[in-house]
């Protein structure tokens, strides 16, 4: 069946550094990707999505890529502030939506 | 400003005491859904419902009711809760199917059943 695998956590940064979360997927045709945030204390808000192969989201400086060839969508930014801090998840949407587990972020001053 | 509402946010209750957590959306959405949250699986569906009076069981049900009489309402309804109902509860509502639609997110209800 249809699945997503995060990048484990948690994962601590100092401020201005460079951040992957990685995020890979498998799945029965060509499904639409998010990454959703969640900070402390609230619901999840959509971040970024694809909704077709090659296609790159982005917002608020995160970037990410839908590689059909590696299945994955790799979440990146070039330089995180403490605000980044949160809880981030890959999200594939078919039928019905697949989370991943989640990816806990802190970012450091 | 549209918005998911949940009530109440945070609820300590004992086994087997009925409780409703209540849900309400102002975006006029035909998609609503039920989430629970634990730590290291993620969210897990509970149930969904596709329009007014149309409901279907998610990923994992038992234990769980719902009813959806008006559009912008879609209560959960424990009958009978027990411990492992223990959980952060997530309420959504988006505009059409999960594939393509943004899903909106209440801020949560943490209950603890004793």
């Amino acid at each position: 069946g249809n699945s997503v695998t995060q990048m484990e956590g948690p994962v601590t940064l100092s401020e201005e550094a460079f951040l992957t979360i990685n995020c890979t997927y498998t799945a029965t045709g060509y499904p639409s990707l998010f990454w959703y945030v969640q900070y402390p204390g609230e619901g999840l808000q959509l971040l970024l999505k694809a909704t077709k192969a090659d296609d790159k989201g982005s917002n608020k400086g995160f970037e990410a890529t839908y590689r059909k060839e590696t299945t994955s969508f790799h979440l990146e930014k070039g330089s995180v502030q403490v605000s980044d801090s949160a809880v981030y998840f890959c999200i594939q949407g078919a039928q019905k939506l697949v989370f991943g587990q989640g990816t806990r972020l802190t970012i450091n001053p | 400003e549209a918005q998911v509402t949940q009530n109440p946010r945070y609820l300590i209750t004992v086994t087997g005491k009925k409780l409703t957590v209540t849900c309400s959306q102002n975006m006029n959405h035909e998609y609503m859904s039920w989430y629970r949250q634990d730590p290291g699986l993620g969210l897990r569906q509970i149930y969904y419902s596709m329009n007014v009076e149309v409901t279907d069981k998610g990923d994992v049900p038992e234990g769980y009711k719902v009813s959806r009489k008006e559009k912008r309402n879609f209560p959960l309804i424990l009958e009978s809760p027990s411990p492992n109902q223990t959980s952060l509860y997530f309420c959504a509502s988006t505009s059409g199917p999960s594939s393509y639609n943004e899903q909106f997110f209440g801020p949560g209800t943490r209950l603890t059943v004793l």
